[in-house]
């Protein structure tokens, strides 16, 4: 069964620094992987969409990789601001399933201080 | 910018009553999900629909549980009666496609409350 974990479940900078969330996966059969931010009360913002067969992708200040074989991804935010402090969760599509059943982590809550 | 939306934003019951949940995907999409997130847990896949049919349902979608696409536009979850287990955040969503380029795009979810 797929499971996915996310370090560290929290995670607080000063504003400017270059940070990186983790993301680990248990079965490396997937279709895509998928990053997401979430504000409090709010719905799920796509941020990024690596597929199985990509090593990173990059959108601004974001840069995402994935290394299937290991069962990872990382998620790089660069130069960061207050206004990036949200929950930031990964998501898996595993291969063979309906592929739109994400098995999501629980995700790194970030704070970004002025 | 396309987006999907959901109504209500919140809605408050209480346990053995009927509640739909309703949503709208982004229009050219073909592929619509149920999830749902309980209150600092993880969130879960609930349902998968196209072509007017459940592709896939999790052990969370049991009897209680069913979905609807009453007309082009609208997609909607229904929970036939409410129990208190319920209460969650449930999120829509919809993809153009499916498989290794399937990106999912999700609304803004709907708070239920049971009592």
């Amino acid at each position: 069964k797929q499971e996915v974990t996310q370090i560290p479940a929290a995670l607080s900078v000063p504003e400017g620094e270059n940070l990186v969330l983790n993301c680990s996966f248990t079965d490396s059969a997937i279709y895509n992987l998928q990053w997401f931010r979430q504000d409090p009360g709010k719905g799920l913002t796509s941020l990024l969409l690596i597929q199985s067969s990509q090593r990173e992708q990059t959108s601004g200040r974001l840069n995402a990789s994935l290394d299937k074989s290991s069962g990872r991804s990382t998620l790089y935010i660069a130069a960061s601001q207050p206004g990036d402090s949200a929950t930031y969760l990964c998501a898996v599509s595993n291969y063979g399933g309906s592929q739109g059943n994400l098995i999501f982590g629980k995700g790194t809550k970030l704070s970004v201080k002025p | 910018e396309p987006e999907v939306t959901q109504t209500p934003s919140h809605q408050v019951t209480q346990m053995g009553q009927e509640v739909i949940l309703r949503c709208v995907p982004i229009s050219n999409h073909l592929y619509f999900y149920w999830y749902r997130q309980i209150l600092g847990q993880k969130v879960e896949f609930l349902v998968s629909f196209y072509n007017n049919e459940i592709s896939e349902k999790s052990e969370i979608f049991d009897d209680q549980f069913s979905v609807e696409r009453p007309d082009g536009s609208n997609f909607t979850l229904k929970i036939r009666s409410t129990k208190l287990e319920d209460s969650a955040m449930y999120f829509c969503a919809s993809s153009e496609a499916t498989g290794i380029i399937g990106e999912l795009f999700f609304g803004e979810g709907s708070r239920l409350t049971v009592l």
